[in-house]
């Protein structure tokens, strides 16, 4: 069965640094596709950033960066010069079989 | 610009009622999904939609779920007769050019 897994329930950082969000995922499949949502408090799902399995490059979107280790089947979040409107719940997620399975998400705190 | 909105925003209703949940995409789309969040929890698939018929499904849309596109645009969930443990946050997506989704803003449905 296909899971997301997200080891950090919350996390902070300072203002202006560089936070690492976690996530880990499991498939027997080759070919798929993984997806970064941010919730704010509104709880609108907002798409931050998605990475293709078969694309070695790593994808980047302005201050959002991803770690994609298609061995080890890790897929992290990077984002730099954090800002105080990137607080909210971040969810980890993998596209399968034309659905998504989301990770538990992370609560990212972000300190003035 | 979002790519789809939903009415109402907010629902209350007794249990053992019937509630409809509409989606309107804003540009045209051929995939269409339902999730729900119950609160602080993670996002869970309910359905998809592709050609006015249901591709795949969870086990959490049991029969008292439906779903349907009556007139070509407003894309509904329907609940036969609610049950406190439906009580959740319920966002309609649709499929971007690679298996992302786009989410509306979410109705929040309390069963009273």
């Amino acid at each position: 069965a296909q899971t997301v897994t997200q080891s950090q329930p919350e996390m902070s950082v300072q203002e202006a640094e560089t936070v690492t969000l976690s996530c880990t995922y499991d498939t027997s499949e080759s070919d798929y596709y993984l997806f970064w949502y941010k919730q704010p408090p509104s709880r609108q799902m907002i798409l931050v950033i998605r990475q293709e399995a078969y694309k070695q490059q790593n994808a980047t979107e302005n201050r959002f960066s991803v770690n994609f280790q298609k061995a080890a089947k890790s897929f992290s979040l990077k984002i730099s010069d954090s800002q105080l409107g990137d607080a909210a719940m971040y969810f980890c997620a993998y596209y399968v079989d034309d659905k998504i399975i989301f990770g538990k998400g992370t609560r990212l705190h972000i300190l003035p | 610009e979002p790519e789809v909105t939903q009415t109402p925003s907010h629902q209350v209703t007794q249990m053992g009622q019937e509630v409809i949940l509409r989606c309107v995409p804003i540009s045209n789309h051929l995939y269409f999904y339902w999730y729900r969040q119950i609160l602080g929890q993670k996002v869970e698939f309910l359905v998809s939609f592709y050609n006015n018929e249901i591709s795949e499904k969870s086990e959490i849309f049991d029969d008292q779920f439906s779903v349907e596109r009556p007139d070509g645009s407003n894309f509904t969930l329907k609940i036969r007769s609610t049950k406190l443990e439906d009580s959740a946050m319920y966002f309609c997506g649709v499929r971007g050019a690679y298996n992302e989704q786009f989410f509306g803003p979410g109705t929040r449905l309390t069963v009273l």
